[in-house]
């Protein structure tokens, strides 16, 4: 499969607790983001990484959260004290600097449920 | 930033036509992208416009206004697989920003 690979599908965890997910982009892609996406919404950006670097973060994004991008490859998000609005899909998309349209390849997303 | 407005629901007859209208407030803006989503999966890319008129891809064809910040998606001869959310979304050079998406009902 050479989509875009997040893991894990799914994440149940208590309040408070720390979570983090992995995302693997498409290998030639130099972009990756994250977007959050509840029921009935629309994918809602987060944050976005051009290779390693990070140029762009959401004030939607609390400090909580904090995402890396270590080797411009694979990325992680990690979540601090998930709080129940946590809730949602996230997910990751990858793209390619100049490719014709540029458009987004998504992954299948991480389903997370906060009790 | 973009403010897109799209319909919230909108039901069909399998073998009709319907036609997903967008408007967009943006800033930055340089195209305008149509994904499909359906239920609990990721979102597929369908179209993409960035100069005005129609762009038409089989069943499906996409409309885009620069002028008027408007954008139609048409979906043709409808079929119960055409069940999904579909969403608008306006990109500036890096970021696409979403619509809350119009969830497509076909009906047999």
């Amino acid at each position: 499969d050479t989509g875009v690979s997040q893991d894990p599908r799914h994440k149940i965890t208590k309040r408070g607790q720390n979570v983090t997910f992995r995302c693997d982009p498409i290998s030639e892609h130099n972009r990756l983001y994250w977007y959050r996406q509840t029921l009935g919404q629309g994918p809602e950006f987060l944050t976005y990484f051009q290779n390693e670097a990070q140029l762009e973060k959401s004030r939607l994004l609390s400090d909580r959260f904090s995402a890396e991008r270590p080797k411009g490859s694979f990325s992680t998000l990690e979540i601090q004290r998930t709080e129940q609005g946590d809730s949602a899909m996230y997910l990751c998309a990858s793209s390619l600097t100049g490719a014709t349209n540029e458009k987004l390849f998504f992954g299948s997303g991480t389903q997370l449920s906060v009790l | 930033g973009q403010n897109i407005d799209q319909p919230t629901e909108m039901t069909a007859t399998e073998g009709a036509i319907v036609q997903i209208n967008c408007t967009y407030q943006t800033s930055g803006f340089n195209g305008l992208f149509w994904y499909q989503q359906h239920a609990g999966e990721a979102p597929t890319f369908l179209s993409y416009n960035v100069l005005d008129g129609l762009e038409e891809k089989g069943r499906f064809s996409s409309f885009l206004s620069r002028s008027k910040g408007y954008s139609y998606l048409l979906l043709k001869e409808l079929q119960m697989k055409d069940s999904a959310s579909y969403l608008c979304a306006g990109t500036n050079d890096y970021k696409l920003s979403f619509g809350a998406g119009t969830t497509v009902t076909v009906r047999a």
